[in-house]
C-alpha cells in the first residue's frame, strides 16, 4: 500500500532561519511526488513537482530514493509562508490519483 | 477563467439527511476527485473519475456516491448523512495524462453534520 508521511503537524521558525517539511513515501516503484500549498483562505495549490526540478517562491525538493524522501526546503523563511504544506504521492497512474500526507502546519513568526 | 467550482461553501445538515455536493471545471480536463480533509488526516480520496463516463472507490467511499454527469461536472451525493461526514470537502481536476501538471482544486465545500 502506498504511503506518504509527514511526521510534524506543527512547525515553527522565525524570519529568515532556514525550514525543512519532511516527506517520506513507502512506494517500491517509481513515485511521482508533489508539495501543495494551502494559505489561510485560500484553495489549496500546487507548489513543486519533483521531475521538473524547480525552485518557487525559494522552495526546493529533492527525491532522495536511498531515503525514500522529498523534503521540502527553504533557506530563508518568510512570514508570507505560513500556511499548510501537504506532500502528495502519484503511483503513475494515467489518471494521476494522488496520495496525500497527513500536512505540516508551517508558522513563520516576525 | 473560473478553474474548478464547488458549490455549495458551506452546509449543515441534520444526520439522515441527504445532500449533493456540486463540482464542475472549465479547463476542459478529463479526470476529476473528490477528497475530504480532516484534521491529522490529510486529504483523503472519496471517489475519482479518470474520465468521462467512468467512476472508482477511493479510499474512503462508504456512505457516498458520485455522477460524473459530463465532462464538467462531478457530484458527489450523501444519502443519509451522517456526523462522521462532518469535514471539508475538495473537488479537483487534472489534465489527461496524469497529474504531473497538478491538481486544481475547487475552493472547498465546509459540511457539518448535526
Amino acid at each position: 500500500a502506498q504511503r506518504v508521511t509527514q511526521p510534524e503537524k506543527l512547525l515553527s521558525v522565525f524570519k529568515g532561519a532556514p525550514v525543512e517539511l519532511k516527506c517520506n513515501y513507502s512506494y517500491s516503484g517509481s513515485p511521482e511526488l508533489f508539495w501543495y500549498v494551502q494559505y489561510s483562505r485560500q484553495r489549496l495549490q500546487l507548489l513543486l513537482r519533483h521531475i521538473s526540478r524547480e525552485s518557487i517562491k525559494g522552495f526546493t525538493a529533492d527525491l532522495n530514493k536511498g531515503e525514500t524522501s522529498f523534503h521540502l526546503k527553504k533557506p530563508f523563511a518568510q512570514e508570507e509562508d505560513s500556511a499548510m504544506y501537504y506532500c502528495a504521492l502519484n503511483l503513475g497512474t494515467s489518471y494521476g490519483k494522488l496520495t496525500f500526507g497527513q500536512g505540516t502546519i508551517l508558522t513563520v513568526h516576525p | 477563467n473560473a478553474g474548478v467550482t464547488q458549490t455549495p461553501k458551506f452546509q449543515v445538515l441534520k444526520t439522515g439527511q441527504s445532500m449533493t455536493l456540486q463540482c464542475a471545471q472549465d479547463m476542459n480536463h478529463n479526470s476529476m476527485y473528490w477528497y475530504r480533509q480532516d484534521p491529522g488526516m490529510g486529504l483523503r480520496l472519496i471517489y475519482y473519475s479518470a474520465s468521462e463516463g467512468t467512476t472508482d472507490k477511493g479510499e474512503v467511499p462508504n456512505g457516498y456516491n458520485v455522477s460524473r454527469l459530463n465532462k464538467r461536472e462531478f457530484s458527489l451525493r450523501l444519502e443519509s448523512a451522517a456526523p462522521s461526514q462532518t469535514s471539508v470537502y475538495f473537488c479537483a481536476s487534472s489534465e489527461e495524462g496524469g497529474v504531473t501538471y497538478g491538481y486544481t482544486f475547487g475552493s472547498g465545500t465546509r459540511l457539518t453534520v448535526v
